[in-house]
């Protein structure tokens, strides 16, 4: 296993355009988290999944945000119209105890 | 509820000094602490955690961090710096149990090497 993945790794777009970014956890793990992090500060929880339940939003995630993980393995994150002050890292994380990171996804908004 | 505040957004050693990077949690219920590692453009590496248990923690790449509860402290050490330990450094604190939580982060301390 080769560990957390998210693609794409890099996404430029323009301000209110959709995207989507997809994260393949490691596959025994039955947990996944999405983080957003933006410069100089540290992670900010946004979901979690067990299996393929979406078991906690955190207020960070507003109406344009929306996570799937529809058979309890690979997970996407899609932002709706998106705005500037959606510019940010995205990271996922996988977990069967500890949480292992994937290398994050960096979010452009122009 | 449980925060964490990490002293000094930067700081800057010698290549063979000590490092100390310090971390400061407010926690309601006896705390699991952590210590991840961020390379640039990669993502979060865990260096060390504290559960129960032996107080001081040994990590990976001769890291180490002392739980000291007095001081609500999990401060993280390394005898001598290597060029390679310029990163970002980052403190969490868990909120919730073994089957569901959440890491609650610090804003990160980058650690700077000089030659």
């Amino acid at each position: 296993d080769t560990g957390v993945s998210q693609n794409p790794r890099h996404k430029i777009t323009k301000r209110g355009q959709n995207v989507t970014f997809r994260c393949d956890p490691i596959s025994e793990h039955n947990r996944l988290y999405w983080y957003r992090q933006t410069l100089g500060q540290g992670p900010e929880f946004l979901t979690y999944f067990q299996n393929e339940a979406q078991l906690e939003k955190s207020r960070l995630l507003s109406d344009r945000f929306s996570a799937e993980r529809p058979k309890g393995s690979f997970s996407t994150l899609e932002i709706q119209r998106t705005e500037q002050g959606d510019s940010a890292m995205y990271l996922c994380a996988s977990s069967s105890g500890e949480q292992y990171f994937g290398p994050g996804t960096r979010l452009t908004v122009t | 509820a449980q925060s964490v505040t990490q002293l000094g957004s930067h700081v800057s050693v010698s290549e063979g000094a000590l490092v100390l990077l310090r971390c400061n949690y407010s926690s309601s219920v006896p705390p699991y602490l952590f210590w991840y590692v961020q390379y640039p453009n990669q993502g979060l590496q865990l260096l060390l955690k504290y559960t129960t248990g032996a107080t001081l923690v040994k990590g990976i790449n001769g890291f180490e961090a002392e739980f000291k509860k007095s001081e609500t402290s999990f401060h993280l050490t390394k005898p001598s710096a290597h060029m390679s330990d310029a990163a970002e450094y980052f403190c969490a604190v868990r909120r919730g149990s073994d089957s569901n939580y959440q890491l609650i982060w610090g804003a990160g301390t980058k650690l700077i090497i000089k030659p």
